[in-house]
């Protein structure tokens, strides 16, 4: 289709575990964001990239978490020695470079994480 | 930085109802505001903006919203609502400046009622 697209839909795993989860944003938009909403609250940013380069990463958590994007489409964010606090919805969006100040972003449909 | 605070986690009214969701917003710097909502099971989708010129913003399914800069608010109402408007709402902000990232609040339930 022609909208963002995460996989997988669903991860469960075991406390300690690593954890990859994919982010494929609409073709042509360079600017690619990763959120985490967590029960009951808002998506809390993690990081974005404009293009191949992580543009602003102040939102990741810890060392624990990182995110490519090798050739400025498909990212990848990553989870080492998971823990069960790391479980939430990881939601990926992606914006057109005209889009990117103005806030107009296009969300996947997220990433359900679950460790057990 | 940027915060947003939604008063109401959960909204419960009857269908053709007025509503009001309630959004406030802190800034140390000017700000362009949104409102996005989320569908059961759906992704998250822009529902209607605040950028600049009217202070008042409509989206194409009749919500409107109203930039107030001295009460720092930006609330979202509906005339008449529908059971198809029964999902989670939730206002963001960013700053004018820079690729500043998009900061929600923590949203607010809106269940329309028969």
């Amino acid at each position: 289709g022609a909208g963002v697209s995460q996989t997988p839909s669903n991860k469960v795993t075991e406390k300690g575990k690593y954890v990859e989860l994919r982010c494929d944003p609409i073709s042509g938009h360079t600017a690619l964001y990763w959120y985490r909403q967590s029960l009951g609250q808002g998506p809390e940013f993690l990081i974005y990239f404009q293009g191949t380069g992580a543009a602003d990463d102040s939102g990741l958590p810890n060392d624990r978490f990182f995110a490519v994007r090798p050739e400025g489409s498909v990212s990848t964010l990553k989870i080492q020695r998971t823990e069960r606090g790391d479980s939430a919805v990881y939601l990926c969006a992606s914006s057109h470079p005209g889009q990117m100040n103005t806030g107009e972003l296009f969300f996947g449909e997220g990433s359900r994480l679950t460790v057990l | 930085a940027q915060s947003v605070t939604q008063l109401d986690s959960q909204v419960p009214v009857f269908e053709e109802a007025p509503v009001e969701l309630r959004c406030n917003y802190s800034s140390s710097v000017s700000v362009y505001l949104f409102w996005y909502v989320q569908y059961p099971n759906q992704g998250l989708q822009l529902l209607l903006k605040y950028l600049s010129g009217s202070t008042l913003v409509e989206s194409i399914n009749g919500f409107e919203a109203e930039f107030n800069k001295s009460q720092t608010s930006f609330h979202l109402r509906k005339p008449s609502v529908h059971i198809s408007d029964t999902a989670e709402y939730f206002c963001a902000v960013s700053g004018y400046s820079g690729n500043t990232p998009l900061v929600f609040g923590k949203g607010t339930r809106l269940s329309v009622i028969a």
